[in-house]
C-alpha cells in the first residue's frame, strides 16, 4: 500500500533554534500534504494544508512565518518549526493522500519535537 | 468551535466485551472516515463510508453512518487486546471548506 516517510522522528533541540521536519510519499504522487499536530492523548489538529508549487494554506491561529511550510515537488513537504521554544514541543504528523481529501489519508509515522 | 464531536473520550472494557464509539457533526459530512492509532503509533486508515446509512463491516468492526450524513459510529464485537488504541472519526464539511475535519478520538484500553 502507499507508504508516508517522514523523518527524522525524534528531535532534540534548544531553544532558538530551527528544526526542519520531512514528509515523503514514496510510492505515489501528492499535489497535497496535511500537516498535523497532536498533543499527548489528545486529537489531531490541523495546521496547513501543503500545495506541491504553490504556498500552503494555514489554518486559523497557525503563525506561518513560525511554521515555513515548502512542498518543492509530488512527492517532498517540509515543515520547519522556527526559533523553536518549549511551547512547540509536540507531535508532528504528515499525511498525504491520492487523489483529495475525500480518499484516505497516509499518515507518516510523526516527529517527536522536544525544545529545551 | 469543534465541529466534529466523538464520545466516549476513553473506554475501558474487558477483554471479549463489546464497544462503541460516537461521532457527531454540527453540520453534514460528504463522508466519513475512520483511523486508528495505537499507542506511540501513527493513525491508520481504516474505512470510509459516503452513502446516507451505509453500513460497513470488517471482521469483529461494523462501521454506520447515518441517515442524515451527521453522524457515524464504530462498533467492535467482542474486543481483543490488538484493539487497544484510540480510534478517530474525520469527516468532510460539506459546507465549508473543503477539509478533513477530525474527531478528538476515542482511547480504548482493555483489561485482558
Amino acid at each position: 500500500g502507499a507508504v508516508v516517510s517522514q523523518h527524522p522522528s525524534r528531535v532534540i533541540c534548544k531553544s532558538g533554534t530551527s528544526v526542519k521536519i520531512e514528509c515523503r510519499s514514496l510510492d505515489f504522487q501528492a499535489t497535497t500534504m496535511f500537516w498535523y499536530r497532536q498533543f499527548p492523548k489528545q486529537s489531531l489538529m490541523l495546521m496547513a494544508t501543503s500545495n506541491e508549487g504553490s504556498k500552503a494554506t494555514y489554518e486559523q491561529g497557525v503563525e506561518k512565518d513560525k511554521f515555513l511550510i515548502n512542498h518543492a515537488s509530488l512527492t517532498l513537504s517540509t515543515l520547519t518549526v522556527t526559533s523553536a521554544h518549549p511551547e512547540d514541543s509536540s507531535f508532528y504528523i504528515c499525511s498525504a493522500s491520492r487523489s483529495g481529501i475525500d480518499s484516505p489519508l497516509h499518515f507518516g509515522n510523526g516527529t517527536r519535537l522536544t525544545v529545551t | 468551535g469543534q465541529q466534529v464531536m466523538q464520545i466516549p473520550q476513553y473506554q475501558h472494557v474487558q477483554e471479549g466485551e463489546d464497544f462503541t464509539t460516537y461521532c457527531n457533526s454540527s453540520t453534514t459530512l460528504s463522508n466519513i472516515q475512520w483511523y486508528k492509532q495505537r499507542p506511540g503509533g501513527h493513525p491508520v486508515f481504516l474505512i470510509q463510508l459516503v452513502k446516507s446509512g451505509e453500513v460497513k463491516k470488517q471482521k469483529r468492526l461494523t462501521f454506520q453512518f447515518g441517515e442524515a450524513k451527521k453522524n457515524s459510529s464504530l462498533h467492535i464485537t467482542a474486543t481483543q487486546t490488538t484493539d487497544v488504541g484510540t480510534y478517530f472519526c474525520a469527516g468532510i464539511l460539506i459546507q465549508g471548506a473543503q477539509k478533513l475535519v477530525f474527531g478528538q478520538g476515542t482511547r480504548l484500553t482493555i483489561n485482558p
